[in-house]
């Protein structure tokens, strides 16, 4: 079946603007995942969605980021007045819910580069 | 705050011999841990995991060790195949939560 999708699979922005990055994950997933990668590092949770459930933003870096999910499917990030270090590749990952949140399947990612 | 270490950024192997990934962690509440792979360009891709209760883990060329009071874990992929090159992450979670904690990756290349 179909994997996690991601939108745009690239985006060059200027520092400043904002920007939105969108997650199809796998049908019938109910949890959701956005994972931050700089370059040279390991992979870093931004925040989860598991059902109608209020998201965990905890992993949020500041307040230019949020994002939002539609029931259990699509979700965006949106990054406001983007700046430099917000450059990295943009992960999204679904699981089936609670009882498989350790197995997430990932999306290609989206790189992010801020100019 | 890194949680988890992998400490060999490169590994290069000769086709057919034995890799051995390492991973370390430093969070005694981590109670599951899993391996994924990544090719350029894709997302990382779930390979093997194993459960603190268990101290191996086995999935065809692919075995997984873990150490819980040297706090370290291993993946082995025996014999090593050139499409096994990629870059692969470990990660560690507890049961409970979902965020995986990932450490920042080995390039492992198998030459032909």
């Amino acid at each position: 079946g179909a994997g996690v999708s991601q939108s745009p699979s690239n985006k060059v922005t200027e520092k400043g603007k904002d920007v939105e990055l969108r997650c199809d994950p796998i049908s019938g997933h109910t949890a959701l995942y956005w994972y931050r990668q700089r370059l040279g590092q390991g992979l870093e949770f931004l925040i989860y969605f598991q059902g109608n459930s209020a998201p965990d933003k905890s992993g949020l870096p500041s307040d230019r980021f949020s994002a939002e999910r539609t029931g259990e499917s699509v979700s965006t990030l949106t990054i406001q007045r983007t700046q430099q270090e917000d450059s990295a590749v943009y992960l999204c990952a679904s699981s089936l819910g609670i009882r498989k949140t350790y197995e997430q399947y990932f999306g290609p990612g989206t790189r992010l580069t801020v100019t | 705050d890194q949680q988890v270490k992998q400490n060999s950024p490169s590994l290069s192997v000769q086709e057919g011999r034995i890799s051995i990934l390492n991973c370390d962690y430093t969070n005694s509440m981590f109670d599951y841990f899993l391996w994924y792979k990544k090719y350029p360009a894709e997302g990382p891709t779930f390979l093997i995991s194993i459960s603190s209760i268990k101290d191996k883990n086995e999935d065809g060329r692919f075995t997984v060790f873990l150490n819980k009071s040297a706090k370290h874990l291993s993946l082995h992929i025996v014999p090593s195949q050139p499409g096994d090159s990629a870059v692969y992450f470990c990660a560690a979670t507890r049961r409970t939560h979902y965020a995986l904690n990932f450490g920042k990756g080995t390039s492992l290349l198998v030459t032909p």
